[in-house]
């Protein structure tokens, strides 16, 4: 079946430790993006790709990193930079126009 | 700047009522779509409908629908004789002529009781 994958669905990291968080898709969509929910709040845009080898930061960008090295592949680093990392974690991809995303299950990160 | 502003942040009815989700946006683009998505307690988003700036007709699938107005900039969302399963966070969403990524509403939580 097509559709988003991500993993692990929940994690769980001492302070000070790097995790990252796989996204793979198998729509053959250009565009994936990773976005950030936490409780009681909207989605906000951490990274986003539009393109193999390249990436733009979001609106959130501090304390995470990706890469895109396939274009079936989006992983996001949680670092120890990012102040506060419990969250749901959300990748989703879409075609670049008009542009609904479709969105993985999502991963829950807890820090300890 | 764009932004999507959806004022009600939870909303309770029982079932079979009706309830209006209410969805107001920002943009400077002439082109832009705006989406809904459901969000259940399993996590995952569910698109529900894209809707283009050109065109502002209204639509209806099943129990759904929606109202789009762009004298108002709203985006309203309907459930006609709302059921258990609808609880879930509704989201509305925005993204301008470049499509992609989207700016998301704070979502609306609503919880149909039997």
């Amino acid at each position: 079946d097509g559709g988003i994958t991500q993993s692990p669905k929940y994690l769980f990291r001492k302070e000070g430790q790097n995790v990252t968080l796989s996204c793979e898709q198998n729509l053959n969509h250009d565009a994936m993006y990773w976005y950030r929910q936490d409780p009681g709040q909207g989605l906000r845009l951490i990274y986003y790709s539009q393109i193999v080898n390249d990436f733009q930061k979001g609106d959130i960008a501090e304390g995470y990193s990706v890469s895109r090295e396939k274009k079936e592949s989006f992983p996001l680093t949680v670092t120890s930079a990012q102040k506060n990392p419990t969250a749901f974690y959300l990748c989703a991809s879409s075609i670049l126009v008009p542009g609904e995303l479709f969105f993985g299950e999502g991963s829950r990160l807890t820090v300890l | 700047a764009q932004k999507v502003t959806q004022a009600q942040t939870e909303i309770s009815v029982v079932e079979k009522e009706d309830v209006t989700l209410d969805c107001v946006y920002e943009t400077r683009d002439t082109t832009y779509y705006l989406f809904w998505y459901k969000q259940p307690p399993s996590g995952e988003l569910v698109f529900l409908i894209r809707r283009n700036s050109f065109d502002e007709q209204n639509e209806i699938s099943g129990r759904y629908s929606w109202n789009f107005q762009k004298s108002t900039s709203s985006f309203n969302f309907t459930i006609t004789a709302s059921q258990v399963v609808d609880s879930a966070v509704y989201f509305c969403a925005l993204s301008g002529e470049q499509g992609g990524k989207l700016i998301f509403g704070q979502g609306t939580e609503l919880s149909v009781k039997p």
